[in-house]
């Protein structure tokens, strides 16, 4: 099946830092997005890009289809966007999530 | 504001029990799935439905069974419960040709 590889596993920043996350898939995909789980557990969508790129506020996210990557940028990072960060592809109407990056921001 | 609503936060079973997971959309979604989450190993689909009394086994589908007697519910059971079966439990729904799932808030479930 489709193999979905999400780096880095974990990481920790300071305030302000900016970060990238990368999502690398192993065929074509419909769809692909990225989730940000908060501490509670909750999974919010943060962007739907199956190609190009997206930007909302401090987020933004680009996937090269072609290239089977994808890749979520944090600019100015807050303690609020720690938590676990998905990447999920569709495939056969299933959606099927990378292992995450942990983030962990620090004031 | 829609949700998809998972009955329990927390669980705590016995080695054998059978155990029932509730969750309910009030979006009038047609597609609702199971997933169950592990550190180090994301999300992973154990079962999901395309519609009522439909179900179709995901990448986990061993030990465990469904049931969606109407649109809104999907149960996942836990017919005899193990300790390897401790984790957490999301639930989400999407609507045919919808991009968005929308996902409950899980379920941590140890059983002793």
């Amino acid at each position: 099946g489709i193999q979905v590889e999400q780096s880095p596993p974990d990481l920790i920043l300071q305030e302000g830092a900016n970060s990238t996350l990368r999502c690398n898939f192993s065929d074509s995909v419909n769809n692909l997005q990225w989730f940000h789980q908060n501490p509670w557990g909750q999974l919010i969508n943060l962007f739907y890009i199956p190609s190009g790129t997206k930007q909302n506020g401090r987020l933004s996210a680009t996937t090269v289809a072609t290239e089977r990557y994808s890749l979520l940028y944090i600019s100015s990072s807050q303690t609020t966007d720690s938590g676990v960060y998905f990447c999920a592809v569709e495939k056969n109407d299933k959606l099927i999530f990378g292992t995450g990056t942990r983030l962990q921001v620090f004031p | 504001d829609v949700k998809v609503t998972q009955s329990s936060r927390y669980l705590v079973k016995r080695t054998g029990e059978k155990v029932f997971l509730e969750c309910v959309q009030d979006m009038d979604h047609e597609n609702m799935f199971w997933y169950r989450q592990d550190p180090g190993l994301g999300l992973r689909l154990i079962y999901f439905s395309y519609d009522v009394k439909m179900k179709e086994k995901g990448d986990i589908p061993e030990g465990y069974s469904v049931s969606r007697e109407k649109k809104e519910r999907f149960s996942l059971i836990l017919e005899s419960a193990s300790t390897n079966q401790t984790s957490m439990y999301l639930c989400a729904s999407n609507g045919h040709r919808e991009v968005r799932y929308t996902f409950g808030s899980g379920t941590r479930l140890t059983v002793v």
